[in-house]
Protein backbone atom coordinates (compact mmCIF):
# COMPACT_ATOMS: atom_id res chain seq x y z
CA UNK A 1 0.00 0.00 0.00
CA UNK A 2 0.87 3.39 -0.51
CA UNK A 3 0.81 4.96 2.98
CA UNK A 4 -1.34 4.37 6.62
CA UNK A 5 -4.64 5.26 5.99
CA UNK A 6 -7.10 6.13 8.33
CA UNK A 7 -11.15 6.03 8.31
CA UNK A 8 -13.38 7.77 8.98
CA UNK A 9 -10.98 11.01 8.21
CA UNK A 10 -14.05 13.22 10.38
CA UNK A 11 -16.29 11.68 12.73
CA UNK A 12 -19.31 13.67 14.52
CA UNK A 13 -20.45 12.46 17.56
CA UNK A 14 -23.22 12.87 20.20
CA UNK A 15 -21.75 12.54 24.06
CA UNK A 16 -22.37 9.01 25.15
CA UNK A 17 -22.24 7.42 21.96
CA UNK A 18 -19.33 4.96 20.85
CA UNK A 19 -17.25 4.96 17.88
CA UNK A 20 -14.65 3.31 16.11
CA UNK A 21 -11.78 4.59 14.10
CA UNK A 22 -9.69 2.66 11.91
CA UNK A 23 -6.04 2.65 10.51
CA UNK A 24 -4.28 0.46 7.93
CA UNK A 25 -0.87 0.35 8.51
CA UNK A 26 1.83 0.36 5.47
CA UNK A 27 1.96 -3.33 4.29
CA UNK A 28 4.21 -5.20 6.00
CA UNK A 29 4.45 -2.63 9.22
CA UNK A 30 5.08 -4.50 12.37
CA UNK A 31 4.59 -1.80 14.73
CA UNK A 32 1.67 0.47 14.74
CA UNK A 33 1.15 3.62 17.27
CA UNK A 34 -1.92 5.71 17.96
CA UNK A 35 -1.54 8.99 19.02
CA UNK A 36 -4.15 11.91 20.19
CA UNK A 37 -3.68 15.18 19.47
CA UNK A 38 -5.92 18.16 20.47
CA UNK A 39 -5.72 21.79 19.30
CA UNK A 40 -2.82 23.21 19.36
CA UNK A 41 -1.06 20.49 21.10
CA UNK A 42 1.58 17.94 19.82
CA UNK A 43 0.68 14.62 19.11
CA UNK A 44 0.48 12.19 22.51
CA UNK A 45 1.32 8.46 22.57
CA UNK A 46 -2.21 6.47 23.38
CA UNK A 47 -1.05 2.74 22.82
CA UNK A 48 1.50 0.72 20.60
CA UNK A 49 1.21 -2.95 19.38
CA UNK A 50 4.01 -5.19 17.71
CA UNK A 51 1.98 -7.26 15.10
CA UNK A 52 -1.06 -8.37 17.02
CA UNK A 53 0.28 -8.08 20.34
CA UNK A 54 -0.97 -4.49 22.74
CA UNK A 55 3.10 -3.90 24.35
CA UNK A 56 2.14 -0.74 25.90
CA UNK A 57 -1.60 0.93 26.57
CA UNK A 58 -0.17 3.41 29.46
CA UNK A 59 -1.33 6.65 27.50
CA UNK A 60 -4.94 5.78 27.16
CA UNK A 61 -6.78 8.20 28.98
CA UNK A 62 -9.41 6.13 30.60
CA UNK A 63 -11.06 2.54 30.61
CA UNK A 64 -13.47 4.21 27.92
CA UNK A 65 -10.24 3.70 25.10
CA UNK A 66 -9.82 0.31 23.86
CA UNK A 67 -7.64 -0.92 20.56
CA UNK A 68 -7.04 -3.99 19.12
CA UNK A 69 -4.82 -5.16 16.24
CA UNK A 70 -6.20 -8.67 16.07
CA UNK A 71 -4.72 -9.93 12.94
CA UNK A 72 -1.29 -7.49 13.19
CA UNK A 73 -2.44 -5.41 10.19
CA UNK A 74 -5.36 -3.79 10.63
CA UNK A 75 -5.97 -1.94 14.07
CA UNK A 76 -9.47 -0.24 15.56
CA UNK A 77 -9.53 2.24 18.19
CA UNK A 78 -12.85 2.41 20.17
CA UNK A 79 -13.63 4.82 22.48
CA UNK A 80 -16.99 4.35 24.31
CA UNK A 81 -19.53 6.69 25.94
CA UNK A 82 -17.60 9.75 24.30
CA UNK A 83 -17.20 12.56 26.45
CA UNK A 84 -16.61 16.08 25.19
CA UNK A 85 -13.04 16.45 25.89
CA UNK A 86 -11.88 13.11 23.81
CA UNK A 87 -12.99 16.01 20.73
CA UNK A 88 -9.65 15.52 18.95
CA UNK A 89 -7.59 14.14 15.87
CA UNK A 90 -6.36 10.36 16.44
CA UNK A 91 -3.46 10.03 14.47
CA UNK A 92 -1.92 6.09 13.67
CA UNK A 93 1.65 5.91 12.91
CA UNK A 94 3.38 2.63 11.67
CA UNK A 95 6.94 1.51 11.56
CA UNK A 96 8.51 -1.36 9.65
CA UNK A 97 10.39 -2.76 13.04
CA UNK A 98 9.97 0.07 15.55
CA UNK A 99 12.60 0.68 17.62
CA UNK A 100 14.11 4.32 16.20
CA UNK A 101 12.46 3.32 12.96
CA UNK A 102 10.93 6.52 11.30
CA UNK A 103 7.49 6.25 12.07
CA UNK A 104 4.93 6.99 9.19
CA UNK A 105 1.67 8.76 10.04
CA UNK A 106 -2.38 8.38 8.40
CA UNK A 107 -4.13 11.53 7.50
CA UNK A 108 -6.12 11.27 11.05
CA UNK A 109 -9.38 10.93 12.36
CA UNK A 110 -10.78 14.44 13.49
CA UNK A 111 -13.26 13.45 16.36
CA UNK A 112 -15.79 15.77 17.25
CA UNK A 113 -18.00 15.21 20.78
CA UNK A 114 -21.27 17.25 20.89
CA UNK B 1 7.10 13.29 32.51
CA UNK B 2 9.81 13.33 30.19
CA UNK B 3 9.86 16.61 28.42
CA UNK B 4 10.23 17.83 25.10
CA UNK B 5 10.08 21.47 24.78
CA UNK B 6 9.58 24.17 21.72
CA UNK B 7 8.93 27.91 21.48
CA UNK B 8 5.36 28.18 20.39
CA UNK B 9 6.09 30.73 18.15
CA UNK B 10 4.65 32.12 15.65
CA UNK B 11 8.46 32.75 14.02
CA UNK B 12 8.00 35.30 11.46
CA UNK B 13 10.40 35.03 8.93
CA UNK B 14 11.10 36.75 5.54
CA UNK B 15 10.99 34.92 2.30
CA UNK B 16 14.84 34.02 1.14
CA UNK B 17 15.91 34.15 5.16
CA UNK B 18 16.78 31.41 7.22
CA UNK B 19 14.75 29.85 9.81
CA UNK B 20 16.52 28.89 12.95
CA UNK B 21 13.96 26.13 15.21
CA UNK B 22 14.79 24.83 18.24
CA UNK B 23 13.52 21.73 20.76
CA UNK B 24 15.22 20.96 24.14
CA UNK B 25 14.78 17.73 25.52
CA UNK B 26 14.85 16.11 29.01
CA UNK B 27 15.29 12.24 29.23
CA UNK B 28 19.35 11.73 28.41
CA UNK B 29 18.32 8.43 27.06
CA UNK B 30 16.61 8.95 24.08
CA UNK B 31 18.46 8.21 20.77
CA UNK B 32 16.73 9.61 18.20
CA UNK B 33 15.34 12.75 17.24
CA UNK B 34 12.92 14.04 14.43
CA UNK B 35 11.49 16.99 12.64
CA UNK B 36 7.75 16.67 11.55
CA UNK B 37 6.22 19.44 9.54
CA UNK B 38 2.76 19.85 10.26
CA UNK B 39 0.19 22.05 7.94
CA UNK B 40 -3.06 22.86 9.37
CA UNK B 41 -5.70 20.32 9.61
CA UNK B 42 -3.13 17.68 8.06
CA UNK B 43 -0.96 15.03 9.67
CA UNK B 44 2.87 15.87 10.71
CA UNK B 45 5.15 14.84 7.41
CA UNK B 46 8.40 13.87 8.15
CA UNK B 47 11.26 16.58 7.13
CA UNK B 48 14.60 15.13 8.99
CA UNK B 49 15.82 12.98 11.93
CA UNK B 50 18.94 12.53 13.34
CA UNK B 51 20.89 10.15 15.27
CA UNK B 52 24.42 11.00 15.84
CA UNK B 53 26.06 14.31 17.52
CA UNK B 54 26.68 17.19 15.05
CA UNK B 55 24.88 18.30 11.58
CA UNK B 56 22.77 16.50 9.13
CA UNK B 57 21.77 18.43 5.84
CA UNK B 58 19.18 17.29 3.35
CA UNK B 59 18.70 19.96 0.72
CA UNK B 60 17.71 23.68 2.26
CA UNK B 61 17.04 21.99 5.42
CA UNK B 62 19.73 21.24 8.55
CA UNK B 63 19.42 19.27 11.53
CA UNK B 64 22.17 20.03 14.17
CA UNK B 65 22.08 17.53 17.23
CA UNK B 66 23.80 18.52 20.70
CA UNK B 67 23.35 15.59 23.34
CA UNK B 68 25.89 16.77 25.79
CA UNK B 69 23.75 20.21 26.36
CA UNK B 70 19.92 18.26 25.14
CA UNK B 71 18.75 20.25 22.14
CA UNK B 72 18.13 19.51 18.52
CA UNK B 73 17.73 22.69 15.77
CA UNK B 74 16.19 22.67 12.47
CA UNK B 75 17.89 25.25 9.90
CA UNK B 76 15.80 26.05 7.00
CA UNK B 77 17.58 28.39 4.19
CA UNK B 78 16.20 30.37 1.52
CA UNK B 79 12.69 29.99 3.29
CA UNK B 80 9.87 30.15 1.24
CA UNK B 81 6.05 30.81 2.16
CA UNK B 82 5.06 27.38 1.32
CA UNK B 83 7.32 26.33 4.90
CA UNK B 84 4.88 28.48 6.92
CA UNK B 85 3.72 25.41 8.84
CA UNK B 86 4.02 24.28 12.37
CA UNK B 87 7.17 22.08 13.30
CA UNK B 88 7.20 19.43 15.47
CA UNK B 89 10.23 17.88 17.51
CA UNK B 90 9.90 14.28 18.19
CA UNK B 91 12.22 12.15 20.30
CA UNK B 92 12.22 8.53 21.43
CA UNK B 93 14.29 5.80 22.95
CA UNK B 94 14.25 2.85 24.47
CA UNK B 95 11.48 2.52 26.61
CA UNK B 96 10.11 -1.09 28.68
CA UNK B 97 6.93 -1.32 27.06
CA UNK B 98 5.89 1.53 24.13
CA UNK B 99 8.23 0.50 22.11
CA UNK B 100 10.03 3.85 21.21
CA UNK B 101 6.71 5.98 21.25
CA UNK B 102 7.28 9.64 20.19
CA UNK B 103 7.22 12.16 22.53
CA UNK B 104 6.57 15.59 20.95
CA UNK B 105 6.82 18.99 21.82
CA UNK B 106 4.25 20.92 20.93
CA UNK B 107 5.34 22.42 17.81
CA UNK B 108 6.68 25.94 16.53
CA UNK B 109 4.52 27.94 14.54
CA UNK B 110 6.54 29.41 11.57
CA UNK B 111 5.45 32.05 9.18
CA UNK B 112 7.28 32.51 6.22
CA UNK B 113 6.33 35.98 4.27
CA UNK B 114 6.49 37.19 1.24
Amino acid sequence: GAGVSQSPRYKVAKRGQDVALRCDPISGHVSLFWYQQALGQGPEFLTYFQNEAQLDKSGLPSDRFFAERPEGSVSTLKIQRTQQEDSAVYLCASTLQGGTDTQYFGPGTRLTVL
Amino acid sequence: QKEVEQNSGPLSVPEGAIASLNCTYSDRGSQSFFWYRQYSGKSPELIMFIYSNGDKEDGRFTAQLNKASQYVSLLIRDSQPSDSATYLCAVNGPNSNSGYALNFGKGTSLLVTP
